[in-house]
């Protein structure tokens, strides 16, 4: 079975300051890893994903995450926060071929001035 | 089309009522997903269609919720004596088989139960 946890509902940063969202899977099989942003009142929005090629995936906006396998993680980062990037961001893993994605609960991006 | 869409964007509904959302996903794409989010929530996975195969109707939570797609074309999630506790925004999302293993998501109905 496939389970995301993604630590901390509500992250706050300053413009211009490091973004680090905390994603831990657990998977019975090699997983793939999704990164999604929603932008209010919008649906989701794919940020980069992970399908078992480089461990560094590198995404849209600035935004990057690593697999580390023996951590079971994928964090997702920005060095630089804009104010845009104020959002709503899940993390979801697919196990087995052709499955549903599993989302994590969420985890809200404020930046502030 | 380019995207997935899904109509009505927005509905209200007396608690009771059945109501009918529907998904037309990206053309060619063999796969659709429903998914629920509740305010404040995650997603919640419904059910899953794969071509001709028999859907994955693992995560509907219960009897008054189906679905239905016919082929690869447009699907339809029926929800049966609506309560106010199916009140949430019903995303829907298509993929295609093989390939970068993207989901693309439509934009949501936002259903309300009064």
């Amino acid at each position: 079975a496939q389970s995301v946890t993604q630590l901390g509902s509500h992250v706050s940063v300053s413009e211009g300051a490091l973004v680090l969202l905390r994603c831990n899977y657990s998977s019975s099989v090699p997983p793939y890893l999704f990164w999604y942003v929603q932008y209010p009142n919008q649906g989701l929005q794919l940020l980069l994903k992970y399908t078992s090629a480089a461990t560094l995936v590198k995404g849209i906006n600035g935004f990057e995450a690593e697999f580390k396998k023996s951590e079971t993680s994928f964090h997702l980062t920005k060095p630089s926060a804009h104010m845009s990037d104020a959002a709503e961001y899940f993390c979801a893993v697919r196990g087995v071929a052709g499955t549903a994605l599993i989302f994590g609960k969420g985890t809200t991006l404020s930046v502030s001035s | 089309g380019a995207g997935v869409s899904q109509s009505p964007s927005n509905k209200v509904t007396e608690k009771g009522k059945d109501v009918e959302l529907r998904c037309d996903p990206i053309s060619g794409h063999t796969a659709l997903y429903w998914y629920r989010q509740r305010l404040g929530q995650g997603l919640e996975f419904l059910i899953y269609f794969q071509g001709n195969s028999a859907p994955d109707k693992s995560g509907l939570p219960s009897d008054r919720f189906s679905a239905e797609r016919t082929g690869e074309s447009v699907s339809t999630l029926t929800i049966q004596r609506t309560q106010q506790e199916d009140s949430a925004v019903y995303l829907c999302a298509s993929r295609a088989t093989g390939g970068d293993y993207g989901y693309t998501f439509g934009s949501g109905t936002r259903l309300t139960v009064v």
